[in-house]
């Protein structure tokens, strides 16, 4: 089926620079994306979202970019801090009224003191 | 400080136990999901819930696997007779849908089962 992944596994950055992680997604009927932070040993906790209509969100540190035309998203974290470290899960839901998220299989993003 | 709480947060449990999670969705919430977390699945979606009502529970093995919701405040998630192979995280995360519009899915803690 239809699925969501991610190019790294893991990303290594030294505080203070950016950080971009990357993802692709295969439905083209999505709808709607999720960046999702997950620290060990607790549940996924929501980022930024992006819908399809956009190509730029930006958040407090973080950016959203989507290319709807590779079917490629990103998340670009400004000036990385160590509390950064964790697993990054991009996610997806096409527009069908069908509102579960597909998730990839996340990126480890570690920040060098 | 509103957020989906999961109770029990870690379960050991022998092949063949029931085993029943629970779920309490953030209040005024319409949708509740279960995901399963494991190192070489990632998170795969088990069921999802709109008002209560089940809307999609294809990932769930069915032989084994029921998910309900007895009222709004209240999800479960039991797995009879639990199998070594079920051993992962299962975490529950509610949401607010309301038409085309989408809004985040906020995740309780998870529950670790371990099935020996």
């Amino acid at each position: 089926g239809e699925s969501v992944g991610l190019h790294l596994p893991t990303l290594s950055v030294q505080e203070g620079d950016n950080s971009i992680i990357n993802c692709a997604y295969s439905n083209s009927a999505s709808d709607y994306f999720i960046w999702y932070k997950q620290e060990s040993g607790k549940g996924p906790q929501f980022i930024i979202d992006i819908r399809s209509n956009m190509d730029k969100r930006q958040g407090q540190r973080v950016t959203v970019l989507l290319n709807k035309t590779v079917k490629h998203l990103s998340l670009q974290i400004a000036a990385t801090q160590p509390g950064d470290s964790a697993v990054y899960f991009c996610a997806e839901t096409p527009d069908t009224g069908r509102r579960a998220l597909t998730f990839g299989s996340g990126t480890r993003l570690q920040v060098q003191p | 400080d509103a957020r989906v709480t999961q109770t029990p947060r870690h379960k050991v449990t022998e092949m063949g136990q029931e085993v029943t999670m629970r779920c309490q969705p953030i209040l005024g919430h319409n949708t509740v999901f279960w995901y399963r977390q494991t190192m070489m699945q990632g998170l795969e979606l088990l069921a999802y819930f709109r008002n209560r009502a089940p809307l999609d529970d294809s990932g769930m093995p069915k032989d084994r696997f029921s998910a309900e919701m007895p009222d709004a405040t209240l999800a479960t998630l039991k797995i009879q007779p639990s199998e070594p192979r079920d051993s992962a995280v299962y975490f529950c995360a509610s949401g607010l849908v309301l038409g085309k519009a989408t809004y985040e899915q906020y995740f309780g803690p998870g529950t670790r089962l371990t099935v020996t």
